[in-house]
């Protein structure tokens, strides 16, 4: 199985700050990682796929990028529907999700 | 669109089958994968399938466990887990596969089924 390590677990930020999420998969998965946004008791919404591909609909305050066994996701400003948690997901082989990254207000 | 099927509760040992119905695309064009979310914790996949050709994929600890179907007549995909255990609650959630093939991110979620084990 491909372990993702993903950091940091937590941040606390500011709305219009600038942030940024690593994700590090466990073995060379080339491009095949997304990133979801999940808020409290909802279900993840799809942020980006293929690393760096921006899903319809998604501000472009979002951004992906890396390859192989490195990755981030930056947020050019916060706003307040930012504040959530933040999961990666491998599916090179099969499906892993990273742990999470939670952020909230500082 | 997805919906699912409401909640449940099991008891230990029990199976479960949770369905999800599609609407607004062509349905065999599109893979749908389940992921389920215990209280609190992170998300955890548990397989996926092509609905065109009923290929499946199952994350190792589901395998034997759980089987996968669609029915082309509802446009619907179902998940059963057998030998239900503590461990199995959780929100189970079907998405839709971004570009259709297996392999890919989920773009489009339903809204989850709890499933209580107790």
């Amino acid at each position: 199985d491909i372990q993702m390590a993903q950091s940091p677990s937590s941040l606390s930020a500011a709305v219009g700050d600038r942030i940024s999420i690593t994700c590090r998969p466990s073995q060379d998965i080339f491009g095949t990682l997304a990133w979801y946004r999940q808020a409290p008791g909802k279900a993840p919404e799809l942020l980006l796929y293929a690393a760096s591909t921006l899903h319809i609909g998604v501000p472009s305050r979002f951004s992906g990028s890396g390859s192989g066994t490195d990755f981030t996701l930056t947020i050019s400003s916060l706003q307040p529907e930012d504040f959530a948690t933040y999961y990666c997901q491998q599916y090179h082989s099969g499906v892993t999700f990273g742990p999470g990254t939670r952020v909230d207000l500082k | 669109n997805l919906v699912q099927s409401g909640p449940e509760v099991k008891n230990l040992g029990d199976s479960v089958r949770v369905s999800c119905m599609t609407s607004g695309y062509t349905f065999q064009r599109y893979g749908v994968a389940w992921v389920r979310q215990a209280p609190g914790q992170g998300l955890e996949w548990v397989g996926w399938i092509n609905p065109y050709n009923e290929n499946t994929e199952y994350g190792w600890k589901f395998r034997g466990r759980v089987s996968l179907t669609t029915d082309v007549s509802t446009t619907s995909v179902h998940m059963e887990m057998r030998r239900l255990t503590s461990d199995d609650t959780a929100v189970y959630y079907c998405a839709r596969l971004v570009r259709g093939d297996l392999h890919d991110g989920f773009d489009i979620w339903g809204q989850g089924t709890l499933i209580t084990v107790s």
